[in-house]
């Protein structure tokens, strides 16, 4: 069964901290892996896409990075803005998991002005 | 663009009750899903659809029923609401779902439900 792991689970930075939040899974027979956010009381929103043939994606001030071999992906956050505090989640769809994304427990960050 | 919208955005129900929570896209997707979020828990997958007419069970289908009769819908229903089903629900969809297709899949803004 695939297991997915954020660590860590919360993060307090001041801002324009670079800052990096890790996710971990278990089976690297993945298709793919995407990073969301989510807002208190809110849904969550897709932040990157990263297809299993991709080692990397990016979006303005984010990147992440795949590392399938290892079972690792990065979310690396430049200049890290008051703006940026929620929590973030990445998911992995894979192949075990039927037809089903698997979700980590999810990194809750505050960014401090 | 709607997206994934979902209603109602709040309910109260009291054991024993039967109710739908409603969740339509305007993307054509084929795959189309029901999660429900609960602290501690994260995220669990209850029920999934490939496409219209087809269904299949996720992590935690008990108490809940499904169908999918059209690719923009994708209803969930509690035939009798338990307290053990208070929480946050959420539908999502992607165009691909299989290891040739798999997509990006978007989320709508939540149902939280209470059962007393």
């Amino acid at each position: 069964k695939q297991e997915v792991t954020q660590i860590p689970a919360a993060l307090s930075v001041p801002e324009g901290e670079n800052l990096v939040l890790n996710c971990s899974f278990t089976d690297s027979a993945i298709y793919n892996l995407q990073w969301f956010r989510q807002d208190p009381g809110k849904g969550l929103t897709s932040l990157l896409l990263i297809q299993s043939s991709q080692r990397e994606q990016t979006s303005g001030r984010l990147n992440a990075s795949l590392d399938k071999s290892s079972g690792r992906s990065t979310l690396y956050i430049a200049a890290s803005q008051p703006g940026d505090s929620a929590t973030y989640l990445c998911a992995v769809w894979a192949n075990n998991a039927g037809n089903m994304l698997t979700f980590g427990g999810g990194t809750r960050l505050m960014v401090k002005p | 663009n709607a997206g994934v919208t979902q209603t109602p955005k709040f309910q109260v129900l009291k054991t024993g009750q039967s109710m739908t929570l409603q969740c339509a896209q305007d993307m054509n997707h084929e795959y189309m899903s029901w999660y429900r979020q609960d602290p501690g828990m994260g995220l669990r997958l209850i029920h999934y659809s490939v496409g219209a007419g087809i269904t299949d069970q996720g992590e935690v289908p008990n108490g809940y029923n499904v169908s999918r009769s059209t690719t923009e819908d994708f209803p969930l229903r509690l035939l009798s609401a338990a307290p053990s089903q208070t929480s946050v629900y959420f539908c999502a969809s992607s165009y691909g779902w299989s290891k040739a297709n798999t997509g990006e899949l978007f989320f709508g803004e939540g149902s939280r439900l209470t059962v007393l």
